[in-house]
């Protein structure tokens, strides 16, 4: 299974202002999905991030907003852009694990709790 | 597309007494499934999965869920819960080939054990 490193943890950060999540795996995955969990609600897929490629952004959210970089197979970031305070929420990013064969579940980070004020 | 529907968004049970959580789904393709817990302040945890073969799948901690693919449901149970089981509760299900990984969740259900 993958070992899946996200910083920051946590942040507090003033309106308007962006925000970058990094992503770290401990090998190479060919699709990294960041997902947002707003508070008291259940985690929606923003978009996933291939390698070499432009993300694929799920219905409601758009690469202006949340732009994605994906330099190579075990890492990613993630910006949160032009923050208002609905943009609080815990943002985790996931990978699908094994190369090869039949793979199962899909793996979280930690997750990085924004606070916009 | 698929979707999820956790029908119950509370669970209140005492310690020691069984539990079910439940869990239905909507999909064109098949799909594979999944019950994940996220402890306050934590991140999410797999607890089990279904991908095929039996219909009574085993995870940790001493849950369970069954597939029934007639009803489309994937109910999560234990016999008996303890006061540490207290998490909210998230079913999802993935599709396969090129969307494999991609989560849809259910709304959670809270699971709160009373002494």
């Amino acid at each position: 299974s993958a070992v899946i490193s996200q910083k920051p943890s946590r942040d507090i950060c003033q309106r308007g202002t962006s925000l970058t999540i990094q992503c770290q795996v401990d090998s190479q995955v060919t699709m990294m999905f960041w997902y947002r969990q707003q508070p008291g609600q259940s985690l929606t897929l923003i978009a996933t991030a291939n390698q070499g490629s432009e993300a694929t952004y799920e219905s409601g959210f758009v690469i202006d907003k949340f732009p994605i970089s994906r330099p190579n197979l075990t890492f990613s970031t993630l910006t949160v852009s032009n923050m208002s305070p609905e943009d609080s929420s815990i943002y985790l990013c996931s990978v699908p694990p094994g190369t090869g064969g039949l793979t199962t579940e899909a793996f979280f980070g930690q997750g990085t709790r924004l606070t916009v004020v | 597309a698929q979707s999820v529907t956790q029908l119950d968004s509370q669970v209140p049970v005492f310690e020691e007494a069984p539990v079910e959580l439940r869990c239905n789904y909507s999909s064109s393709v098949s799909v594979y499934l999944f019950w994940y817990v996220q402890y306050p302040n934590q991140g999410l945890q797999l607890l089990l999965k279904y991908l095929s073969g039996s219909t009574l799948v085993k995870g940790i901690n001493g849950f369970e869920a069954e597939f029934n693919k007639s009803q489309t449901s994937f109910h999560l149970r234990k016999p008996s819960v303890h006061i540490s089981d207290t998490a909210e509760y998230f079913c999802a299900v993935s599709a396969g080939g090129t969307s494999y990984g991609k989560l849809t969740f259910g709304q959670g259900t809270i699971l709160t054990v009373h002494p």
